[in-house]
């Protein structure tokens, strides 16, 4: 079964919008990890956090990490219309590298 | 440096058949992870090698196998093909195999199509 949740399953914003993605999960992790999916094609990695991290910065791109609620956010400011894609949660644990996946967020971005 | 590659990029079978997918990773590369993506139960994770090993495995049944070749090239199997393994299978390949940073870095994926 998968590890993660992403809410919401779909989000349809304007160019310039901020969007906000939230992925919740089951068990103590390791990392998280964000990717982004463009139709159908392979995944493309965002961001990092470690499990000792709150926050984190990539550009557009802001990560919080709760480990105590067992969720995460993925914000993208400013966005384009270049962001439309399906967006992925992933979580390790520390037993190797498998890695759980959410069940994405299909962001769509109208010019 | 060039990324993960796999090949086929498209393949089409009848169910019962076999089929074995090709992935080559970044080179340096020692871990491979195979997922199996569909529209009704997302991105699975298959099993992952490590060395020629292999580290991890999924809640698979047995017609899924794999192996990893000394150079980290990697072929998954599908035996007994059922229309339900359509999907895109992906590859991803990391530098490290459970350590503190994994980054996955995923091919383009090969989409199996079993009639």
């Amino acid at each position: 079964s998968q590890q993660g949740e992403e809410d919401p399953q779909a989000l349809s914003i304007q160019e310039g919008e901020n969007a906000t993605m939230n992925c919740s999960y089951k068990t103590s992790i390791n990392n998280l990890q964000w990717y982004r999916q463009n139709s159908g094609r392979g995944l493309v990695h965002l961001i990092l956090i470690r499990s000792n991290e709150r926050e984190k910065h990539s550009g557009r791109l802001r990560v919080t990490l709760d480990t105590s609620k067992k969720s995460s956010s993925l914000l993208i400011t400013a966005s384009r219309a270049a962001d439309t894609a399906s967006y992925f949660c992933a979580t390790d644990r520390y037993t190797g590298n498998q890695f759980y996946f959410g069940t994405g967020t299909s962001l769509t971005v109208i010019p | 440096k060039a990324g993960v590659t796999q090949t086929p990029r498209y393949l089409i079978k009848t169910r019962g058949q076999q089929v074995t997918l090709s992935c080559s990773p970044i080179s340096g590369h020692r871990s491979v992870s195979w997922y199996q993506q569909t529209p009704g139960q997302g991105l699975q994770f298959l099993f992952e090698y490590f060395s020629e090993t292999q580290r991890n495995k999924g809640n698979f049944p047995g017609r899924f196998s794999g192996r990893q070749f000394s150079n980290s090239r990697s072929e998954m199997n599908v035996s007994t093909l059922e229309l339900g393994d359509s999907a895109l299978y992906l590859c991803a390949s990391s530098f490290l195999s459970g350590g503190s940073y994994n980054e996955q870095f995923f091919g383009p994926g090969t989409r199996l199509t079993v009639l």
